[in-house]
């Protein structure tokens, strides 16, 4: 069964950091781009990130390159998100979802079920 | 950036209708265009990838045409179970982009 855990969300401040985790399960992870996708409470879905299957190359959102840093462990099965410089607009549920097919930057058709990040001082 | 443009915003329909959602790109963005069902407290559900392919168990009265710009999601005979915001998302380009979602609800 797949299976993808987020963690590492919490509350902080106004230009704090903070960094998720994905731990996933069921799959072959190193085959997979990857991906964080974030809700905003009460908004739409807005795609943050995604790293490709062998870590070699990483793509942004607009308004959190340069602040946002995506990594994974293949060894480890673990996706990882540093976000430094936090901003109140940055205040949602992040999910990490799994491309569909493998080696591909595809739909996402596993995702967790989101950890609550809350930038607030 | 593409930008995603969904349409309509919410749509009130009763228990065995015809719904139709569009979604508009606006670039070309070929077939590489998905659609989720999200419910309350849960994560999106993929139901429809490269524009008009059903997910493996999704019930067959959801289905998706369309290409380039313009794509719709159709469900056909609609159930209570189907109450839900829904997405489009293209991923043609780095930068994947959803739509702003469309609320269904059943009279």
């Amino acid at each position: 069964e797949v299976q993808l855990v987020e963690s590492g969300g919490g509350l902080v401040q106004p230009g704090g950091s903070l960094r998720l985790s994905c731990i996933v399960s069921g799959f072959r992870f190193s085959d997979y781009w990857m991906s964080w996708v974030r809700q905003a409470p009460g908004g739409g879905l807005e795609w943050v990130a995604k790293i490709k299957h062998d870590g070699s190359e990483e793509y942004y959102v607009d308004s959190v390159r340069g602040r946002f840093s995506l990594s994974r462990d293949n060894s480890k099965n673990s996706l990882l998100l540093q976000m430094n410089s936090l901003r109140a607009e940055d205040t949602a549920l992040y999910f990490c979802a799994r491309a569909r097919r493998i080696h591909s930057y595809d739909a996402f058709d596993f995702w967790g079920q989101g950890t609550m990040v809350t930038v607030s001082s | 950036a593409i930008r995603m443009t969904q349409s309509p915003s919410s749509v009130s329909a009763f228990t065995g209708d015809r719904v139709t959602i569009t979604c508009r790109a606006s670039q070309g963005v070929s077939s590489y265009l998905a659609w989720y069902q999200q419910s309350p407290g849960k994560a999106p559900k993929l139901l429809i990838y490269a524009a008009s392919s059903l997910q493996n168990g999704v019930p067959s009265r959801f289905s998706g045409s369309g290409s380039g710009t313009d794509f719709t999601l159709t469900i056909d005979s609609l159930q209570s179970e189907d109450s839900a915001i829904y997405y489009c998302l293209q991923y043609y380009t780095f930068s994947p982009a959803f739509g702003q979602g469309t609320k269904v609800e059943i009279k």
